[in-house]
């Protein structure tokens, strides 16, 4: 079974632009998170989406957003990056996203530069 | 709000000694409890979790963890560690309930040394 994907793998952006980072699940799975890492802050939840609907976020300004598809592919799109974007960010899947119960698995990552 | 701690930034340990990876977390109640394991330039791979039942989990790669609901610790073992197991490792929770939708939080991270 393939694992989770992302792409692109790596993104240099400039300040002020915006951009879209994609997240293909493990296939079954209908539950899509994200996180960003950063080496001040570590790793930080972003948000989780469940069949379309995002059901939980981390204090992130609204300039993060995301979506998911009904094929459970999710995107995450940040607004007018700023220098401090500059992260990893990671996305996860689960079969459901039932807390804990459901163990999360990650993909590689993107690596966002913002200059 | 639930918080973990990892209180060591690196630890070095030569090939072939034993390695004890320290987590503690501040919950209200026992949260599901996890570690995962981060090469360079890869995602986070699932090493072992917690959420009841005996105490000392078996996770992979010879990894094992033992949770002490008296010291709020998860710490992370392993007796002989492999030049292959340097790496970062986090510690992460979730509450046990959850809303389903809760996040993990994570730990700062312990960088792993291993010495020849």
């Amino acid at each position: 079974k393939a694992g989770v994907t992302q792409t692109p793998r790596y993104l240099i952006k400039t300040r002020g632009q915006q951009v879209t980072l994609s997240c293909s699940p493990i296939s079954g799975h209908r539950s899509v998170s994200w996180y960003q890492q950063t080496p001040g802050q570590g790793l930080q939840f972003l948000f989780e989406y469940f069949s379309e609907t995002q059901r939980n976020k981390g204090n992130f300004p609204g300039r993060f957003s995301g979506r998911q598809f009904s094929n459970s592919r999710s995107e995450m799109n940040v607004s007018t990056l700023e220098l401090g974007d500059s992260a990893l960010y990671l996305c996860a899947s689960s079969l459901a996203g039932r807390g804990g119960s459901d163990t999360q698995y990650f993909g590689p990552g993107t690596r966002l530069t913002v200059l | 709000a639930q918080s973990v701690t990892q209180p060591d930034i690196h630890i070095t340990v030569s090939e072939g000694a034993s390695l004890e990876l320290r987590c503690n977390y501040s919950y209200g109640a026992t949260p599901y409890l996890f570690w995962y394991v981060q090469s360079p330039g890869q995602g986070l791979q699932l090493l072992l979790k917690y959420f009841s039942g005996d105490t000392l989990v078996q996770g992979i790669k010879g990894f094992e963890a033992e949770f002490k609901r008296s010291q709020s610790s998860f710490n992370l073992r392993k007796p002989s560690v492999h030049w292959s197991d340097a790496a970062e490792y986090f510690c992460a929770v979730v509450p046990w309930a959850g809303g389903g939708a809760d996040g993990l939080t994570f730990g700062k991270g312990t960088h792993l040394i291993i010495q020849p």
